[in-house]
């Protein structure tokens, strides 16, 4: 199976602040990488897919990049609606593997 | 409008199967190139991917619960049908279904709310 490591596990930020989050797969996924928000209590939401493209209706400020076995979020601006847990996944092979999340908190 | 709506148990004993149903809207079951998927998160914990079945009835599941899981689909109702046997404490968590298209490179772009499914004597 293939690992997804995200890092930070958490993090503290202040609205307006530019946010990364990183995601190591243990081998090369090529561009099959996908990043989630969940707020608590709430199904994840899709932002990014295939590394880099914004899904439909998700701001602009969340961007991805990254491609093989390193990827990023990017969070520019960050808004008080983005507090929440972020999760990377891989779509490249079955099984599906998710990494552990990663928490953004407010500062 | 795509939805997705699991259904099943909210208690469930040790040892007893746990059958959960998605039931989809928006969208057929038999469009090409998409799929459904059963992941479940315990509270406070990350996701967890269980099983996942394609439009052409192709079936695939976690490498360490495969002995437990089934997945099977029913086009004419618009469901997809997760049981698990032999349920543990450990199993206690919520349960989503989600729908991913080749178009998003199989990405999970439509989620259910999720189900609380406990396990307890």
């Amino acid at each position: 199976d293939i690992q997804m490591t995200q890092s930070p596990s958490s993090l503290s930020a202040s609205v307006g602040d530019t946010v990364t989050i990183t995601c190591r797969a243990s081998q090369s996924i090529s561009s099959y990488l996908n990043w989630y928000q969940q707020k608590p209590g709430k199904a994840p939401n899709l932002l990014i897919y295939a590394a880099s493209s914004l899904q439909s209706g998700v701001p602009s400020r969340f961007s991805g990049s990254g491609s093989g076995t390193d990827f990023t979020l990017t969070i520019t601006s960050l808004q008080p609606e983005d507090f929440a847990t972020y999760y990377c996944q891989q779509s490249y092979t079955i099984p599906r593997t998710f990494g552990q999340g990663t928490k953004v908190e407010i500062k | 409008q795509v939805t997705l709506k699991e259904s099943g148990p909210v208690l469930v004993k040790p040892t007893e199967t746990l059958t959960l149903t998605c039931t989809v809207s928006g969208f057929s079951l038999s469009n090409a190139r998409m799929g459904v998927s059963w992941i479940r998160q315990p509270s406070g914990k990350a996701l967890e991917w269980l099983a996942h079945i394609f439009s052409n009835d192709e079936k695939s599941y976690n490498t360490s619960l495969k002995s437990r899981l089934t997945i099977s689909k029913d086009t004419s109702k618009s469901q997809v049908v997760l049981t698990m046997t032999n349920m543990d404490p450990v199993d206690t968590a919520t349960y989503f279904c989600a729908r991913s298209l080749s178009g998003t490179y199989y990405a999970f772009d439509s989620w259910g709310q999720g189900t609380l499914v406990t396990v307890s004597s």
